[in-house]
């Protein structure tokens, strides 16, 4: 199987929360990352948590991490039109020679 | 963050002639850089790592002499597509990372079409 899977699609009516869901299979990721793309754009990273966290919460968006069971998500509360993206989940070291491994991405889909 | 700047965005050539994509880092000196290619609906694949002033490191299955890498300064890599074909369309991104940041920042990405 793949290093990094995710879900391909989820669609969700605008203002209701999404949650983007992850599983890797490193266990000696350091950090663990979601980058956001829109169409026809290069990535944005949204946020990371560093493996020894549980949860972080960036405004709108909440980070879980359960290392245990090598699974992570992303929850969008409220969500909006403009959040409509593709989400990709990565892993990897840090570090100056950072290289990570990325998820295929999850298509989220905001509609009225 | 910091902002890595991606030229051009979109690219049509013809089949056969070689296109040059460039990768800077404004406000960071990126002592590593990294090219990856995303075919629709797939995720990134890395296609080699570049560090400042030596040989680019390509990933298994990448043809080097195809797709030529250079990183002659902290700002700037640049990747050549060498006699373009129509399977070399594609999405590809390139990402920096130096100094004391722990993530890479990616550029906006260059849609290569080759007809």
């Amino acid at each position: 199987g793949e290093d990094v899977e995710q879900s391909l699609f989820l669609s969700v009516r605008e203002g209701d929360s999404s949650v983007i869901n992850c599983t890797y299979t490193d266990s000696s990721s350091t950090y663990l990352y979601w980058y956001k793309q829109e169409p026809g754009a290069g990535l944005q990273l949204l946020t990371y948590i560093f493996s020894n966290m549980d949860m972080k919460q960036d405004q709108r968006l909440t980070v879980l991490l359960n290392k245990k069971d090598k699974h992570l998500s992303l929850r969008i509360a409220d969500t909006q039109t403009g959040d409509s993206a593709i989400y990709f989940c990565a892993e990897g070291l840090g570090g100056g020679s950072y290289i990570p491994t990325f998820g295929r991405g999850t298509s989220l889909i905001v509609h009225p | 963050g910091a902002v890595v700047s991606q030229h051009p965005s979109r690219v049509i050539c013809k089949s056969g002639t070689s296109v040059k994509i460039e990768c800077r880092s404004l406000d960071f000196q990126a002592t590593t850089m990294f090219w990856y290619r995303q075919f629709p609906k797939q995720s990134l694949m890395l296609m080699a790592t570049s560090n400042e002033g030596s040989k680019a490191t390509y990933e298994q299955g990448v043809e080097k002499d195809k797709f030529l890498i250079n990183h002659a300064s902290l700002t700037l890599s640049t990747l050549t597509v060498t006699s373009a074909h129509p399977e070399d369309s594609s999405f590809y991104i390139c990402s920096a990372s130096g100094g004391k940041n722990t993530e890479a920042f990616f550029g906006q990405g260059t849609r290569l079409t080759v007809v």
